[in-house]
């Protein structure tokens, strides 16, 4: 069975911290790396990938990869209120998006 | 506009009424498939399509159907839905290997079975 733990939360970062947020995986044959954000009611979007290790940086966002110890973080930097939000990490064993198998979610706060 | 998009976005229905829920895209994408999402469980892929008539079963596939006739539709069947059904239901689709990778998700059904 695949699995993919991510911390619960709450976690609450003041307006303009970083946030820092973790994925660990079962499968060592995963390829591909997802996170998505989802807002209170809302379908989840996609807000980084990542297939490889090292760092990928997109803006506020960088998602950091270490296959070795299989594992996937998340950092937002300068965190604004509107951050607040369920991240979702998703892991597939191909070498896309097909089959993806997600956490159950951190709820991440952004205290203005 | 590109988008995914589910309906009903609300049911509420008795136990072993046949319903469906339906999927439809307008991204041309090959891929297409449904989850479902529970507090405390996350999201759980029930079925996933790789294209027309090539359909697969997810994680939690038990007392579901599903059917792909055509490429942009994916509905979603429950025979004879169970109070365990409760759920919010998401349809996502993509086009893997294209110039995106992001799977795209509909606004959700949320669905209750009394």
């Amino acid at each position: 069975q695949k699995e993919v733990e991510q911390n619960s939360g709450p976690l609450s970062v003041p307006e303009g911290a970083i946030a820092s947020l973790n994925c660990t995986y079962s499968d060592r044959g995963s390829q591909s790396f997802f996170w998505y954000r989802q807002y209170s009611g809302k379908s989840p979007e996609l807000i980084m990938s990542i297939y490889s290790n090292g760092d990928k940086e997109d803006g506020r966002f960088t998602a950091q990869l270490n296959k070795a110890s299989q594992y996937v973080s998340l950092l937002i930097r300068d965190s604004q209120p509107s951050d607040s939000a369920t991240y979702l990490c998703a892991v597939s064993t191909f070498g896309s998006n097909y089959k993806l198998t997600f956490g159950k979610g951190t709820l991440l706060t952004v205290n203005p | 506009e590109a988008q995914v998009t589910q309906n009903p976005r609300y049911l509420i229905t008795v136990t072993g009424k046949k319903l469906t829920v339906t999927c439809s895209q307008n991204m041309n994408h090959e891929y297409m498939s449904w989850y479902r999402q529970d507090p405390g469980l996350g999201l759980r892929q029930i079925y996933y399509s790789m294209n027309v008539e090539v359909t697969d079963k997810g994680d939690v596939p038990e007392g579901y159907k599903v059917s792909r006739k055509e490429k942009r539709n994916f509905p979603l069947i429950l025979e004879s839905p169970s109070p365990n059904q409760t759920s919010l239901y998401f349809c996502a689709s993509s086009s893997p290997g294209g110039s995106t990778d992001t799977q795209y998700f509909g606004p959700g059904t949320r669905l209750t079975v009394l």
